[in-house]
């Protein structure tokens, strides 16, 4: 069964420094995986997704994630954080069945940058 | 172009009450996704729409109703509000009719009270 484990509910960074967000999937095949952004009292947005090709994948505002299939991983990176980017980050696996395409979402990362 | 929008913003209602939250999308998607936000858990699917004219019962249904009224209008009522359902709603529409590669857009979300 698919299932996501983030494993830092929250995070904090300054700005400048590096950013890690940790994400753990389990799938019994070849997954598609997500990381979707919320920032306070907003809907979720679209930072990446890996979808088989590319192993490192870029998204928007400079974050990029890699797919490592061996340690069934998917973190979420970006080399200098900036205060805008403070915000709960979820990780996604997505599993197709029964004629839609579910998403399975991780419980969340709370990303706090200080200046 | 709006994308997807919701209303209301924000609702309290009491125990026993009845409402509809709304949803509409301009983006001509053919998919469209109810989900509910808790603390600590990720979003979790209530009900799905894979076309015009169909529905499905998600994760978590119970309490819940759904309408797909047209190709841009999907509806999500609570018959008898309990406080059990005091969540942040966000609905979701994807391009297709499913596909584990789909992207789905979200709404700005809905924050319900439940007394």
């Amino acid at each position: 069964a698919q299932s996501v484990t983030q494993l830092d509910s929250h995070v904090s960074v300054s700005e400048g420094t590096p950013v890690l967000l940790r994400c753990n999937y389990s799938s019994s095949y070849s997954p598609s995986l997500f990381w979707y952004v919320q920032h306070p009292n907003k809907g979720l947005q679209l930072l990446l997704k890996y979808t088989s090709a590319a192993t490192l994948v870029k998204g928007i505002n400079g974050f990029e994630a890699e797919f490592k299939k061996s340690e069934t991983s998917f973190h979420l990176t970006k080399p200098s954080a900036h205060m805008s980017d403070a915000a709960e980050y979820f990780c996604v696996v997505t599993l197709f069945s029964g004629g839609y395409n579910k998403l399975i979402f991780g419980a969340g990362t709370r990303l706090a940058v200080h200046p | 172009n709006a994308g997807v929008t919701q209303t209301p913003k924000f609702q309290v209602l009491k125990t026993g009450q009845s409402m509809t939250l709304q949803c509409a999308q301009d983006m001509n998607h053919n998919s469209m996704y109810w989900y509910r936000q808790d603390p600590g858990m990720g979003l979790r699917l209530i009900y799905y729409s894979a076309s015009e004219g169909t529905t499905d019962k998600g994760e978590v249904p119970n309490g819940y109703n759904v309408s797909r009224l047209n190709k841009r209008e999907f509806s999500l009522r609570l018959e008898s509000a309990a406080p059990s359902q005091t969540s942040v709603y966000f609905c979701a529409s994807a391009p297709l009719a499913g596909g584990s590669t789909d992207t789905q857009y979200f709404g700005p979300g809905t924050r319900l009270t439940v007394l």
